[in-house]
Protein backbone atom coordinates (compact mmCIF):
# COMPACT_ATOMS: atom_id res chain seq x y z
CA UNK A 1 0.00 0.00 0.00
CA UNK A 2 1.37 3.57 -0.84
CA UNK A 3 2.45 5.36 2.22
CA UNK A 4 3.42 9.31 2.34
CA UNK A 5 4.74 10.96 4.90
CA UNK A 6 5.31 14.65 5.70
CA UNK A 7 7.62 16.25 7.86
CA UNK A 8 7.83 18.31 9.95
CA UNK A 9 3.60 18.54 11.02
CA UNK A 10 3.88 22.49 11.37
CA UNK A 11 7.11 25.05 10.79
CA UNK A 12 7.57 28.44 11.78
CA UNK A 13 9.83 30.66 10.11
CA UNK A 14 10.89 34.16 9.98
CA UNK A 15 10.90 36.26 7.00
CA UNK A 16 14.13 35.74 5.14
CA UNK A 17 14.80 32.33 6.70
CA UNK A 18 15.08 29.48 3.80
CA UNK A 19 14.27 26.05 5.24
CA UNK A 20 13.25 22.34 3.09
CA UNK A 21 9.95 20.42 4.03
CA UNK A 22 10.43 16.97 3.32
CA UNK A 23 7.86 14.46 1.67
CA UNK A 24 9.06 10.50 2.64
CA UNK A 25 7.12 7.96 0.24
CA UNK A 26 6.74 4.18 -0.29
CA UNK A 27 5.33 3.37 -3.61
CA UNK A 28 5.85 0.00 -5.57
CA UNK A 29 5.80 1.79 -8.96
CA UNK A 30 5.99 5.43 -9.16
CA UNK A 31 4.27 7.35 -12.32
CA UNK A 32 4.65 10.61 -10.35
CA UNK A 33 5.14 13.33 -7.10
CA UNK A 34 3.12 16.21 -6.93
CA UNK A 35 3.15 19.36 -4.48
CA UNK A 36 0.23 21.06 -3.58
CA UNK A 37 -0.06 24.56 -1.75
CA UNK A 38 -3.60 24.64 -0.04
CA UNK A 39 -4.47 27.47 1.58
CA UNK A 40 -7.61 27.94 4.52
CA UNK A 41 -10.77 27.33 3.23
CA UNK A 42 -9.24 26.76 -0.45
CA UNK A 43 -8.98 23.48 -2.20
CA UNK A 44 -5.34 22.25 -3.06
CA UNK A 45 -3.25 23.99 -5.62
CA UNK A 46 -1.14 22.70 -8.34
CA UNK A 47 2.82 23.40 -7.93
CA UNK A 48 4.98 20.84 -9.35
CA UNK A 49 4.93 17.16 -10.87
CA UNK A 50 8.53 15.14 -10.48
CA UNK A 51 8.52 11.91 -12.57
CA UNK A 52 12.42 10.38 -11.88
CA UNK A 53 14.96 10.67 -9.24
CA UNK A 54 17.00 13.29 -9.65
CA UNK A 55 14.82 15.71 -11.41
CA UNK A 56 14.34 19.15 -10.25
CA UNK A 57 12.02 22.01 -10.42
CA UNK A 58 11.80 25.49 -9.57
CA UNK A 59 8.86 28.18 -9.32
CA UNK A 60 10.06 31.78 -7.73
CA UNK A 61 11.23 31.01 -4.20
CA UNK A 62 10.21 27.40 -4.60
CA UNK A 63 12.48 24.12 -5.28
CA UNK A 64 11.53 20.91 -5.04
CA UNK A 65 14.00 17.66 -5.68
CA UNK A 66 13.17 13.83 -5.84
CA UNK A 67 14.73 11.03 -4.86
CA UNK A 68 14.08 7.63 -5.00
CA UNK A 69 12.57 7.74 -1.34
CA UNK A 70 11.79 11.43 -0.44
CA UNK A 71 11.06 14.48 -1.69
CA UNK A 72 12.17 18.10 -0.81
CA UNK A 73 10.56 21.11 -1.17
CA UNK A 74 12.96 23.70 -0.23
CA UNK A 75 11.81 27.64 0.14
CA UNK A 76 14.52 29.85 -0.26
CA UNK A 77 14.29 33.61 1.19
CA UNK A 78 10.21 33.17 2.39
CA UNK A 79 7.89 35.67 2.45
CA UNK A 80 4.89 36.09 4.40
CA UNK A 81 2.31 35.42 1.25
CA UNK A 82 4.09 31.84 1.63
CA UNK A 83 2.43 31.05 4.74
CA UNK A 84 -0.10 27.93 3.34
CA UNK A 85 -0.24 24.21 3.86
CA UNK A 86 2.06 22.39 1.71
CA UNK A 87 0.93 18.70 0.48
CA UNK A 88 2.64 16.20 -1.15
CA UNK A 89 0.85 13.42 -2.95
CA UNK A 90 2.57 10.24 -4.92
CA UNK A 91 0.91 8.46 -7.91
CA UNK A 92 1.11 5.13 -9.08
CA UNK A 93 -0.49 2.54 -12.01
CA UNK A 94 -4.29 4.12 -11.25
CA UNK A 95 -5.26 7.53 -11.53
CA UNK A 96 -5.82 8.14 -8.00
CA UNK A 97 -3.63 10.48 -5.68
CA UNK A 98 -2.29 9.55 -2.37
CA UNK A 99 -1.81 12.71 -0.50
CA UNK A 100 0.71 13.48 2.95
CA UNK A 101 -0.57 15.37 6.04
CA UNK A 102 0.78 18.23 4.87
CA UNK A 103 3.00 20.97 6.34
CA UNK A 104 1.56 23.84 7.61
CA UNK A 105 3.72 26.59 7.07
CA UNK A 106 3.89 29.92 9.03
CA UNK A 107 6.21 32.88 7.83
CA UNK A 108 6.04 35.56 10.27
CA UNK A 109 7.03 39.20 9.32
CA UNK B 1 -16.78 30.57 -13.78
CA UNK B 2 -12.98 29.75 -14.92
CA UNK B 3 -11.91 26.96 -11.76
CA UNK B 4 -13.83 24.06 -10.71
CA UNK B 5 -17.18 25.19 -8.64
CA UNK B 6 -18.83 22.93 -5.57
CA UNK B 7 -22.11 23.80 -3.85
CA UNK B 8 -23.34 24.15 -1.25
CA UNK B 9 -19.72 25.87 0.65
CA UNK B 10 -21.20 24.53 3.95
CA UNK B 11 -24.24 21.70 5.08
CA UNK B 12 -24.80 21.11 8.35
CA UNK B 13 -27.07 17.62 8.25
CA UNK B 14 -28.67 15.84 11.79
CA UNK B 15 -27.28 12.38 11.60
CA UNK B 16 -29.16 9.73 9.62
CA UNK B 17 -30.12 13.16 6.69
CA UNK B 18 -29.58 12.38 3.46
CA UNK B 19 -26.89 14.97 1.73
CA UNK B 20 -26.20 15.44 -1.60
CA UNK B 21 -22.88 17.26 -2.79
CA UNK B 22 -22.90 19.18 -6.35
CA UNK B 23 -19.19 19.52 -8.36
CA UNK B 24 -19.53 21.82 -11.37
CA UNK B 25 -15.81 21.21 -13.04
CA UNK B 26 -13.91 23.30 -15.32
CA UNK B 27 -15.87 23.21 -19.18
CA UNK B 28 -14.84 20.23 -21.11
CA UNK B 29 -12.69 18.39 -18.56
CA UNK B 30 -12.53 14.76 -18.96
CA UNK B 31 -11.79 13.64 -15.89
CA UNK B 32 -13.47 14.20 -12.12
CA UNK B 33 -12.45 13.01 -9.26
CA UNK B 34 -13.92 13.21 -5.45
CA UNK B 35 -11.30 13.53 -2.25
CA UNK B 36 -12.39 13.69 1.76
CA UNK B 37 -10.34 15.87 3.56
CA UNK B 38 -10.62 15.68 7.36
CA UNK B 39 -9.98 18.34 9.71
CA UNK B 40 -5.85 18.65 9.79
CA UNK B 41 -4.90 15.53 7.65
CA UNK B 42 -4.65 15.35 3.66
CA UNK B 43 -7.15 14.67 1.00
CA UNK B 44 -8.23 11.00 0.73
CA UNK B 45 -9.66 9.32 -3.20
CA UNK B 46 -13.17 8.74 -2.93
CA UNK B 47 -13.79 8.11 -7.11
CA UNK B 48 -12.83 8.75 -10.05
CA UNK B 49 -14.82 9.27 -13.00
CA UNK B 50 -13.61 9.87 -17.02
CA UNK B 51 -16.75 11.40 -18.74
CA UNK B 52 -20.01 9.62 -17.32
CA UNK B 53 -18.38 6.01 -16.39
CA UNK B 54 -17.09 6.03 -12.97
CA UNK B 55 -13.67 4.36 -13.44
CA UNK B 56 -12.66 3.71 -9.64
CA UNK B 57 -14.84 3.57 -6.36
CA UNK B 58 -12.10 2.16 -4.05
CA UNK B 59 -12.36 5.17 -1.98
CA UNK B 60 -15.93 5.52 -0.86
CA UNK B 61 -15.92 4.25 2.42
CA UNK B 62 -19.63 2.54 2.56
CA UNK B 63 -22.54 1.65 0.47
CA UNK B 64 -23.74 5.10 1.93
CA UNK B 65 -21.90 6.98 -0.41
CA UNK B 66 -22.83 7.45 -3.90
CA UNK B 67 -21.55 9.32 -7.12
CA UNK B 68 -22.45 9.94 -9.94
CA UNK B 69 -21.48 12.04 -13.37
CA UNK B 70 -24.86 10.92 -15.69
CA UNK B 71 -23.68 13.45 -18.76
CA UNK B 72 -19.98 13.70 -18.29
CA UNK B 73 -20.05 17.17 -17.01
CA UNK B 74 -21.66 17.68 -13.49
CA UNK B 75 -21.31 15.37 -10.89
CA UNK B 76 -22.76 14.56 -7.55
CA UNK B 77 -21.73 13.15 -4.26
CA UNK B 78 -24.24 11.16 -2.32
CA UNK B 79 -24.34 10.38 1.35
CA UNK B 80 -27.47 8.77 2.76
CA UNK B 81 -28.09 8.17 6.41
CA UNK B 82 -24.88 10.68 7.22
CA UNK B 83 -23.06 9.69 10.45
CA UNK B 84 -20.92 12.12 12.66
CA UNK B 85 -17.44 10.41 11.35
CA UNK B 86 -18.98 11.70 7.49
CA UNK B 87 -18.19 15.39 9.06
CA UNK B 88 -15.46 16.59 6.16
CA UNK B 89 -14.30 18.67 3.52
CA UNK B 90 -15.45 17.08 0.34
CA UNK B 91 -13.40 18.31 -2.73
CA UNK B 92 -13.76 17.34 -5.89
CA UNK B 93 -11.53 18.33 -9.01
CA UNK B 94 -10.92 17.71 -12.64
CA UNK B 95 -8.21 17.51 -15.49
CA UNK B 96 -8.36 18.43 -19.14
CA UNK B 97 -7.81 14.62 -20.57
CA UNK B 98 -6.95 12.11 -17.99
CA UNK B 99 -3.91 11.42 -18.76
CA UNK B 100 -1.76 9.80 -15.72
CA UNK B 101 0.52 12.60 -13.71
CA UNK B 102 -2.19 15.56 -15.16
CA UNK B 103 -2.40 18.28 -12.51
CA UNK B 104 -5.75 18.78 -10.81
CA UNK B 105 -7.70 21.61 -10.67
CA UNK B 106 -9.80 21.64 -7.29
CA UNK B 107 -12.42 23.21 -6.11
CA UNK B 108 -12.63 25.15 -2.39
CA UNK B 109 -14.53 22.23 -1.25
CA UNK B 110 -18.11 21.69 0.47
CA UNK B 111 -17.66 21.21 4.36
CA UNK B 112 -20.20 19.11 5.80
CA UNK B 113 -20.95 18.78 9.30
CA UNK B 114 -23.24 16.10 10.43
CA UNK B 115 -24.78 16.73 14.41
Amino acid sequence: EDQVTQSPEALRLQEGESSSLNCSYTVSGLRGLFWYRQDPGKGPEFLFTLYSAGEEKEKERLKATLTKKESFLHITAPKPEDSATYLCAVQELSQKLVFGQGTRLTINP
Amino acid sequence: GAGVSQSPRYKVAKRGQDVALRCDPISGHVSLFWYQQALGQGPEFLTYFQNEAQLDKSGLPSDRFFAERPEGSVSTLKIQRTQQEDSAVYLCASSLVGTPNEKLFFGSGTQLSVL
